[in-house]
């Protein structure tokens, strides 16, 4: 069965950069689209972007680009995403997502647990 | 603000039938871009309910039904149960070369 497990809670400050991580099992890794996907405390979800994990693309929403950066190992079925220069607004839940291809969009099955990045001084 | 626009809350008793607007515009859902749905309970990730604007994952009970018309889509829950009780987002593709979401819409069951 398709399993994605992200690494563990964060805190850090601002300023600061995090890596989360997303190992996948359960199905062929370089064959579907891994997106990011977070969740500030109380609020909705906000798409982050996608990596590519057989040709290592990406594609980031504008409002992180110059910000995050998705990369991959395959060698191992894990997607990272990094997120620098980070704020106090950047405390949230950040989620992994597999993504299965529908026409042009795409939608997301698959998540992993989520991983709590929290920033404070 | 979210590109996509669902109502903040919606609520309804045991057993009868609620909906979910989803409104965006003409570089989204208008443009005939499909809608998915997802349901979150507290806690815990986001969960598929509805692709490609109807359709049902493997799982999910026939109670859960959606649509889209024109710039909006809907999501459905009839014979609403309390497990039914969640957050519900929708998401679509924008033509700005973005996934969406919807801001969530808080159900309850009264």
């Amino acid at each position: 069965q398709v399993q994605l497990v992200q690494s563990g809670a964060e805190v850090k400050k601002p300023g600061a950069s995090v890596k989360v991580s997303c190992k996948a099992s359960g199905y062929t890794f370089t064959g579907y689209y891994m997106h990011w996907v977070r969740q500030a405390p109380g609020q909705g979800l906000e798409w982050m972007g996608w990596i590519n994990p057989n040709s290592g693309g990406t594609n980031y929403a504008q409002k992180f680009q110059g910000r995050v950066t998705m990369t991959r190992d395959t060698s191992i079925s894990t997607a990272y995403m990094e997120l620098s220069r980070l704020r106090s607004d950047d405390t949230a839940v950040y989620y992994c997502a597999r993504g299965q291809q529908w026409l042009v969009t795409e939608y997301f099955q698959h998540w992993g647990q989520g991983t709590l990045v929290t920033v404070s001084s | 603000q979210s590109v996509l626009t669902q109502p903040p809350s919606v609520s309804g008793a045991p057993g009868q039938r609620v909906t979910i607007s989803c409104t965006g515009s003409s570089s989204n859902i208008g443009a005939g871009y499909d809608v998915h749905w997802y349901q979150q309970l507290p806690g815990t990730a986001p969960k598929l309910l509805i692709y490609g604007n109807s359709n049902r994952p493997s799982g999910v009970p026939d109670r859960f039904s959606g649509s889209k018309s024109g710039t909006s889509a809907s999501l459905a829950i009839t014979g609403l149960q309390a497990e039914d009780e969640a957050d519900y987002y929708c998401q679509s593709y924008d033509s700005s070369l973005s996934e969406v979401f919807g801001g969530g819409t808080k159900l309850t069951v009264l």
